[in-house]
């Protein structure tokens, strides 16, 4: 079974921009969630999707969305661009149903901005 | 709202010992999950070991094992004969169940397997 695919892997943009990452789930799962990392705040939960619907949302200003398609893969947009938005992008996937937690985790997307 | 703390910033441990790494966690919920989750250099992140709150035994994979201490609100992983491919952050994470896969991350431990 192929893991969870995010795409890019590295992308470099400058402030005011706006970017586009991928996110490929397991097949057969119908959750995506993703979070945010960086060295000073740690991992943080951005949003999770399931079946094209946004079930949870964490604490970040509008510039960040997300949808989800009905083949269970999932965009995530951030729009005009800040310095701190420099992270690693995780995605990851579950059932979504009566799960336990346990996410499978892409090597995520690593974003630079200048 | 929940919180995970891991208060090892970094360890260090020698082939073949065995290390703890520590995590508490602060929750007024009764029906959780708690995760160990490993994530090595430049690598994708994957589960080590799932602890649910309501079983009392502790959770086994192969060299690795939880102490989870529900009434202390603690759980820490023990490595036992550490092998070089342990080296990596381990997260320390908590879920409440039915909270739609929103998991909450402690800020990690950095442990370094050395020769």
């Amino acid at each position: 079974k192929a893991g969870v695919t995010q795409t890019p892997r590295y992308l470099i943009k400058t402030r005011g921009q706006q970017v586009t990452l991928s996110c490929s789930p397991i097949s057969g799962h119908r959750s995506v969630s993703w979070y945010q990392q960086t060295p000073g705040q740690g991992l943080q939960f951005l949003f999770e999707y399931f079946s094209e619907t946004q079930r949870n949302k964490g604490n970040f200003p509008g510039r960040f969305s997300g949808r989800q398609f009905s083949n269970s893969r999932s965009e995530m947009n951030v729009s005009t661009l800040e310095l701190g938005d420099s992270a690693l992008y995780l995605c990851a996937s579950s059932s979504g149903q009566g799960s336990s937690g346990e996410l499978f985790f892409g090597e995520g997307s690593r974003l630079t901005v200048l | 709202a929940q919180t995970v703390t891991q208060s090892q910033p970094e360890m260090s441990v020698q082939e073949a010992e065995t290390v703890t790494l520590s995590c508490t966690y602060d929750t007024s919920e009764s029906n959780y999950y708690l995760f160990w989750y490993k994530q090595p250099p430049s690598r994708q992140m994957i589960l080590v070991i799932r602890q649910e709150a309501y079983k009392q035994q502790n959770a086994t994979e192969n060299r690795f094992s939880v102490n989870f201490q529900k009434a202390a609100k603690s759980f820490s992983l023990k490595i036992s004969d550490s092998q070089l491919g342990d080296t990596a952050m381990y997260f320390c994470a908590f879920y409440v169940t039915g909270t739609a896969s929103k998991l909450t991350f402690g800020t990690g431990t950095r442990l370094q397997v050395t020769l």
